[in-house]
């Protein structure tokens, strides 16, 4: 079966630009992370899609947003980059929690660099 | 917002011995907390969990103690190995929400 999957891995980019990465679930996932991790930090909450719902958002500016598929596939869009935004973009998916209140982790892909220049 | 801490940015212990990695959390919502496990150039990948009904899971060398009181929750592993070494992120779930702490490098010398 296969994992999550990212495009692409690498992405460089010039200040100002627009930057669309892209993040493939495992089949039958509906939720959908995204993740920053910039150089020397932890992983910082981007984004959050469920059902293709934008369910919740980390602390980031408006510049940073997204959208799920009906395939339950996503996409973050980076506007206006600026240099600090270079980093490792990662996305997660993960099983809706059910009825039965079974526990899920969430499985991520190998991410994206961004390096905007 | 730091819902979720991981106070300590590296850990280094002599392979063999005791790593224990610690994790606080605010959110009296989360009932559900991870471990991943990051290598460099590599995506995390999860390592344990335990839910806010437990206070202790197991699983080989690796066990997760959670103190809902405290809103802290530690990893131990037992005994620690080289290639042990990496970036441990504690996370913490809430109705499918997921928060990440910053991660702790642990280092395990031969």
């Amino acid at each position: 079966e296969a994992g999550v999957t990212q495009s692409p891995t690498h992405l460089i980019k010039t200040r100002g630009q627009q930057a669309t990465l892209r993040c493939s679930p495992i089949s039958g996932h509906t939720s959908v992370y995204w993740y920053q991790q910039a150089l020397g930090l932890g992983l910082q909450f981007l984004l959050w899609y469920d059902e293709g719902e934008e369910r919740n958002r980390g602390n980031f500016p408006p510049r940073f947003s997204g959208r799920q598929f009906p395939n339950y596939s996503s996409e973050l869009n980076v506007n206006a980059l600026e240099l600090e935004d270079s980093a490792l973009y990662l996305c997660a998916s993960s099983l809706a929690r059910g009825l039965t209140d079974l526990y899920t982790e969430a499985f991520f892909g190998q991410g994206t660099r961004l390096t905007v220049v | 917002d730091q819902q979720v801490k991981q106070n300590s940015p590296s850990l280094s212990v002599q392979e063999g011995r005791i790593s224990i990695l610690n994790c606080d959390y605010t959110n009296s919502m989360f009932d559900y907390f991870l471990w991943y496990k990051k290598y460099p150039a590599e995506g995390p990948t999860f390592l344990i969990s335990i839910s806010s009904i437990k206070d202790k899971n197991e699983d080989g060398r690796f066990t997760v103690f959670l103190n809902k009181s405290a809103k802290h929750l530690s990893l131990h592993i037992v005994p620690s190995q080289p290639g042990d070494s990496a970036v441990y992120f504690c996370a913490a779930s809430a109705d499918n929400d997921m928060r990440f702490g910053a991660g702790t490098r642990l280092t395990v010398k031969p």
